[in-house]
């Protein structure tokens, strides 16, 4: 059972190039969260989704782009990548009614030089 | 709106000492409680959690009691290892039948550092 699985675990991006970070998840999960982690301030949403071609945003959605075409995947947009989206991404799923709790993915590096 | 305040880390203590991570937090009605670790280089994992009022949630030596009056739910684990070291979030979720049901909020993350 791989639960909720991110790909690239690490990535190097020059200012202004776009990249999409994918987030796979097979336990059949309605809802999914991108965040990103930043030293100090936590975790932060960045967009969400409640299903299936929905998508909503968070805390800090600039700059990023999200899609939910099938249920079991949420993909994570740069369309022009800058040296403030350096941080750590992670992706998260769970079922309606949060007594669940969050599945994590275990993150990606992305560094923007 | 809901929220969580943590204690500011970063603590660090001896193996074998007591711990206690402070956790309060802001919502309408009975969110349930979450505490969540992350170790080097890894995701987020569920530690414990509680649904309602005097719930204790345990797991791994760790516990943590839901307490509606003072709305505090503190970490605490009677002797601490190194293998314990890592960042602890506290969260929170949505009220039930609320139009942020299934979202967690967070706090912002307590670093635990055990020497041996």
């Amino acid at each position: 059972n791989a639960g909720v699985t991110q790909t690239p675990k690490f990535r190097v991006l020059k200012t202004g190039q776009s990249m999409t970070l994918l987030c796979a998840q097979d336990m059949n999960h309605e809802y999914m969260y991108w965040y990103r982690q930043d030293p100090g301030m936590g975790l932060r949403l960045i967009h969400y989704s409640v299903g299936e071609g929905t998508t909503a945003k968070g805390e800090v959605p600039d700059g990023y782009n999200v899609s939910r075409l099938k249920k079991q995947n949420f993909l994570l947009g740069l369309e022009s990548a800058a040296p403030s989206q350096t941080s750590v991404y992670f992706c998260a799923s769970n079922l309606v009614g949060t007594d669940y709790g969050y599945t994590f993915g275990s993150g990606t590096r992305l560094t923007v030089v | 709106g809901d929220s969580v305040t943590q204690m500011e880390g970063p603590v660090t203590l001896s193996e074998e000492a007591f711990l206690t991570i402070n956790c309060t937090y802001t919502a309408t009605g009975y969110p349930s409680l979450f505490w969540y670790v992350q170790y080097p280089g890894e995701g987020l994992q569920l530690l414990l959690k509680a649904t309602k009022a005097d719930d204790k949630g345990s797991n791994k030596g760790f516990e943590a009691t839901y307490r509606k009056e003072t709305t505090s739910f503190h970490l605490e684990k009677g002797s601490v290892q190194v293998s314990d070291s890592a960042v602890y979030f506290c969260a929170l979720s949505g009220i039930k039948g609320g139009s942020t049901l299934g979202r967690l909020y967070f706090g912002r993350g307590t670093q635990l550092t055990v020497w041996p």
